[in-house]
């Protein structure tokens, strides 16, 4: 079944302690990015990857890091998370940046304390 | 910098009737494209319908259809004969039909802030 996945679905952490978010998807996308979703903002995007080894900013980008060492692999790294990172976050990936659909993992609840 | 504005945080419609939501966006760009997700209870993203801005006809899907008013930039959500499924989040979403002068827009979806959809039985 083609699908992106994440890991964990929910977390519940400790302001500064580094943590990495997974997504993989089996469709041999080469566009890969992370969204964060929060109540009356929409989702807004973090960062996103054009292919392996080519990642950039999204509009959201302070507190995190990506890495794009595998196609099917684009993880998320919060390496000292604040409470103002509590949020939905999201995985996405398409075919290429300009497919008209891009498609979502089922989303990652993390709660900073 | 692109925006997306749901003006209506919550709508409600009864089973079987028809609901509008509405969506409004800022662009300066002639290329790009529109898109209705929706998220039920599960998060899960959902595609329900897209538009490309260079297509003067509206689109359908089933008992979804749009009304795309590029002068206007306007960009309505039309649901016929609501179903209980039908309760979810939709969000709008803009995406760049090309690459901007920054060569930041790759593949980037911009979204409104959402409307919870409640179908009453």
């Amino acid at each position: 079944e083609a699908q992106v996945t994440q890991n964990p679905r929910y977390l519940i952490t400790v302001t500064g302690k580094k943590l990495t978010v997974t997504c993989s998807q089996n469709m041999n996308h080469e566009y890969m990015s992370w969204y964060r979703q929060d109540p009356g903002l929409g989702l807004r995007q973090i960062y996103y990857s054009m292919n392996v080894e080519v990642t950039d900013k999204g509009d959201v980008p302070e507190g995190y890091k990506v890495s794009r060492k595998e196609k099917r692999n684009f993880p998320l790294i919060l390496e000292s998370p604040s409470p103002n990172q509590t949020s939905l976050y999201f995985c996405a990936s398409s075919l290429s940046w300009g497919s008209y659909e891009q498609y979502f993992g089922p989303g990652t609840r993390l709660t900073v304390t | 910098a692109q925006t997306v504005t749901q003006s209506q945080p919550e709508m409600s419609v009864q089973e079987a009737e028809t609901v509008t939501l509405s969506c409004t966006y800022d662009t300066s760009e002639s290329d790009y494209y529109l898109f209705w997700y929706k998220q039920p209870p599960s998060r899960q993203m959902i595609l329900v319908i897209r538009q490309e801005a260079y297509k003067q006809q509206n689109a359908t899907e089933n008992r979804f259809s749009v009304n795309f008013q590029k002068a206007a930039k306007s960009f309505s959500l039309k649901i016929s004969d609501s179903q209980l499924g039908d309760a979810a989040m939709y969000f709008c979403a803009y995406r760049s039909g090309g690459i901007n002068a920054g060569g930041t827009s790759y593949g980037k979806l911009t979204f409104g802030q959402g409307t919870i959809l409640t179908v009453h039985p």
